[in-house]
């Protein structure tokens, strides 16, 4: 089982929708959480970061942490074509954990 | 601006070739790290740092190796023993602690000759 997972995707949203993308992980100590965004060609970019169970939000994106469930997501609202991406979970206890990344495809 | 400079950009290795990607960073950050992404894979460990002068291995260490004499700068050599060196690195930093967030340089990316 890998520590970090995501749906690879892809997965295609019409502009102005909502996306949704998941993560599960296997540690149940991981402490804090973290949403990466990654550009094709470019390095990953911290968009947000989640540590108590629950909702957190900034302006498009909310995530969603649920420790119970070992499930953390991230909402983008009102989806732009510049929200297409990959979007990287990493998952931190002692060390950081990266899962391989949903590619979000917006569409005009 | 504080940041973490990767370089070169790109980098092309010849056969039984050693080549060191730099990494610098003036964030003061205490821990440094270089990952490796394969074409549609997530990020993978090869080293960690942190602290000066102490590293320690990741998951995929074997013909990699690192030094860390200043705090600032962390540089990954890629030994002739890689032999499918072909990837994009990624050098990271964070305050050390459970909750940092790691950032990213821009990456060097390698490939064979």
């Amino acid at each position: 089982q890998k520590e970090v997972e995501q749906n690879s995707g892809p997965l295609s949203v019409p502009e102005g929708a909502i996306a949704s993308l998941n993560c599960t992980y296997s540690d149940r100590g991981s402490q804090s959480f973290f949403w990466y965004r990654q550009y094709s060609g470019k390095s990953p970019e911290l968009i947000m970061f989640i540590y108590s169970n629950g909702d957190k939000e900034d302006g498009r994106f909310t995530a969603q942490l649920n420790k119970a469930s070992q499930y953390v997501s991230l909402l983008i609202r009102d989806s732009q074509p510049s929200d297409s991406a990959t979007y990287l979970c990493a998952v931190n206890n002692n060390d950081m954990r990266f899962g391989a990344g949903t590619r979000l495809t917006v569409k005009p | 601006d504080g940041g973490i400079t990767q370089s070169p950009k790109y980098l092309f290795r010849k056969e039984g070739q050693n080549v060191t990607l730099s990494c610098e960073q003036n964030l003061n950050h205490d821990a440094m790290y270089w990952y490796r992404q394969d074409p549609g894979q997530g990020l993978r460990l090869i080293y960690y740092s942190q602290i000066v002068n102490d590293f320690q291995k990741g998951d995929i260490a074997e013909g990699y190796s690192v030094s860390r004499e200043k705090k600032e700068s962390f540089p990954l050599t890629v030994t002739s023993a890689q032999k499918n060196p072909t990837a994009f690195y990624l050098c990271a930093s964070q305050w050390t602690g459970v909750g940092q967030p790691q950032h990213f340089g821009d990456g060097t990316r390698l490939s064979i000759l």
